[in-house]
Formats: C-alpha cells, sequence, structure tokens
C-alpha cells in the first residue's frame, strides 16, 4: 500500500521567497500524487495533481510541482511567497482502488 | 452553485448519544467521502462511495455508518458517540476518483 510522508510539519519563508514543501511517497506501482491547501477554518482545496505523463506539473495559485521517481518524490514549489499563501498544505496519494491517502500536514509562514 | 455544504458545523455531544452528518454536493458528482482530521494526523478516510446506493469502509470505519440513498447526499452517522470521536469531520466529492471539492467541516465534540 501507498504512503506519503511530508517533511517539516511547519515551514516559515520570507514574503518573494521561494516556498519549497517536501513530500516523499512510498509505492511499488506508478502513484497518483496531489497536492491541497487548507486555509483557515476551510475545508481543502485541490491545488494540483500527478496521475500519468508530463513530472512537471503546474496548478493554481502559482503552485507547481515535480514528480521524481527516482527519488519518490513529489515536492510542491513557489518561485516567489505571497502573505495570502499562509495556509496548510497537504500531500496526498491513491493507496488503492477509490483510496487516498493523506500527509500530516505542513503549515505555511510567510514572514512579511 | 453551492459545491459541497455539510450540516451542522458544530456539534456538542454527550457519550452515548447519537447524530448524523449531512454532505449534500450539487454537481451530480459520483463519488463522495468522509474524511476526519486530527492534529498532527491530517485526514483519515472514514466511509466512501461510488455511487448512489454504494458504500464501503476506509481506514478507519469502526463507530461510524454511512447511506447514501440519493446521489447528491452522503450521511455520516455516529451510533453511540465516543470521546475519541471528537474531530473535525469533512466531506469532499469527486467526478474522476481523488477527492476534488470539499465541505467547509463540521467540528464535533464528545464529552
Amino acid at each position: 500500500a501507498q504512503s506519503v510522508t511530508q517533511l517539516g510539519s511547519h515551514v516559515s519563508v520570507s514574503e518573494g521567497a521561494l516556498v519549497l514543501l517536501r513530500c516523499n511517497y512510498s509505492s511499488s506501482v506508478p502513484p497518483y500524487l496531489f497536492w491541497y491547501v487548507q486555509y483557515p477554518n476551510q475545508g481543502l482545496q485541490l491545488l494540483l495533481k500527478y496521475t500519468t505523463g508530463a513530472t512537471l506539473v503546474k496548478g493554481i495559485n502559482g503552485f507547481e510541482a515535480e514528480f521524481k521517481k527516482s527519488e519518490t518524490s513529489f515536492h510542491l514549489t513557489k518561485p516567489s511567497a505571497h502573505m495570502s499563501d499562509a495556509a496548510e498544505y497537504f500531500c496526498a496519494g491513491r493507496s488503492g482502488t477509490y483510496k487516498y491517502i493523506f500527509g500530516t500536514g505542513t503549515r505555511l509562514k510567510v514572514l512579511a | 452553485n453551492a459545491g459541497v455544504t455539510q450540516t451542522p458545523k458544530f456539534r456538542v455531544l454527550k457519550t452515548g448519544q447519537s447524530m448524523t452528518l449531512l454532505c449534500a454536493q450539487d454537481m451530480n458528482h459520483e463519488y463522495m467521502y468522509w474524511y476526519r482530521q486530527d492534529p498532527g494526523m491530517g485526514l483519515r478516510l472514514i466511509h466512501y462511495s461510488v455511487g448512489e446506493g454504494t458504500t464501503a469502509k476506509g481506514e478507519v470505519p469502526d463507530g461510524y455508518n454511512v447511506s447514501r440513498l440519493k446521489k447528491q447526499n452522503f450521511l455520516l452517522g455516529l451510533e453511540s458517540a465516543a470521546p475519541s470521536q471528537t474531530s473535525v469531520y469533512f466531506c469532499a466529492s469527486s467526478s474522476q476518483g481523488a477527492p476534488q471539492y470539499f465541505g467547509p467541516g463540521t467540528r464535533l465534540t464528545v464529552l
């Protein structure tokens, strides 16, 4: 069964700096991988997803993620952080038919 | 277009009481999910449904039951609430499998 691990429960960056949120997966089959964002007191929103094809995936709000099979990683990046990016981010993957598991989340803080 | 809605938004129960959480979506999605979110544990799948009249167990189904009598609604029931069920519950729906649209959540406290 697949699992996803997010490295770092809290990440702080300065406004305008690079955002890098780390996610590693374990899977014996090609994974389906996702990133979600959760703003305070709201439900999750799908940021982007990787299923097949291009390994660099672009999502909403300027975020992108790259699937690297050799590193079993799917890290989320954004070139320049905005204050509005402050939220909790979850990596997720498919663990079985219709079953999707989530990482424990990374809370992003953006410093002015 | 309301998307995914959940009722109630907040609830406090005493141990042993029962309740039903309602999830409704207006996007004609086949797939619906119930997750619980606990601090430091991410989201864990309770039950899911791949279509009207179907339900299946997720990672943590014990103590919960579900029903999907209508395509747009997915109900989560707690027959005898326990303090361990204190959590934030999220419903999600999707047209393609992976959860795509989430509701705003129900914050449940069991005393």
